[in-house]
């Protein structure tokens, strides 16, 4: 069964220091989407792509988080620099391309991230 | 106040009891409902979806949607110690210009206990 591919599962960082997290969508799935879950919390979307362009950035901290999918393909979210308040998990998801909704959303297994 | 509110839990049951879960919004756009079940240190899965008002059953799971009330709900039926996990509710007005766009309620952790 295809799966959403992230790495690493688990990150620890010291902050100031720069992070990068990779996702390899399910095979043929155009829309990306990059989620941060806060421990108790639900998954908070941070950018959303189709094939290699942005849809959807209004809730990513540009300042600090930027994120790329330049083949249209895998994806790679960084942070830098990183603060203590980003410890979280963070998900990927892919699905097909956009069109009768809700088209479901395949999730990674996430990497959790700790900033000391 | 969140788009989305979902009692975190924990909820405790026994093996074979009816699980009953819940969330409420505010958001009156919102046409697509949904529930995820999550396991420990995995990602979301999706168990089903209801377009607008009404109910929908799939094997032991049923879900409602009460659009007036701005309330919607999952029932387990005949519960397993597997089905302990996190259920997320998650929302999606569905409109062009915010096909993907998921609002998820915080998540209710349940444990069945054999």
């Amino acid at each position: 069964e295809a799966e959403v591919a992230q790495s690493p599962r688990y990150k620890i960082t010291e902050k100031s220091q720069a992070v990068a997290f990779w996702c390899d969508p399910i095979s043929g799935h155009a829309t990306l989407y990059w989620y941060r879950q806060i421990l108790g919390q639900g998954p908070e979307l941070l950018v959303q792509f189709q094939d290699e362009s942005v849809v959807d950035d209004s809730q990513l901290p540009k300042d600090r988080f930027s994120a790329e999918r330049l083949k249209g393909v895998d994806s790679t979210l960084k942070i830098q620099p990183a603060e203590l308040g980003d410890s979280a998990m963070y998900l990927c998801a892919s699905s097909l391309v956009a069109g009768t909704p809700p088209y479901e959303q395949y999730f990674g297994p996430g990497t959790r991230l700790t900033v000391t | 106040q969140k788009e989305v509110e979902q009692d975190p839990g924990p909820l405790s049951v026994p093996e074979g009891a009816i699980v009953s879960l819940n969330c409420t919004y505010s958001n009156s756009a919102f046409q697509y409902f949904m529930w995820y079940r999550q396991y420990s240190r995995k990602g979301p899965e999706l168990l089903m979806y209801t377009y607008s008002s009404g109910n929908k059953e799939d094997g032991r799971f049923t879900a409602q949607v009460d659009k007036s009330s701005k309330y919607i709900s999952l029932f387990i039926r005949d519960s397993q110690p597997s089905d302990s996990a996190t259920y997320l509710c998650a929302m999606s007005a569905g409109t062009t210009d915010s096909w993907g766009k998921l609002q998820f309620g915080a998540g209710t952790q349940v444990v069945v206990t054999p």
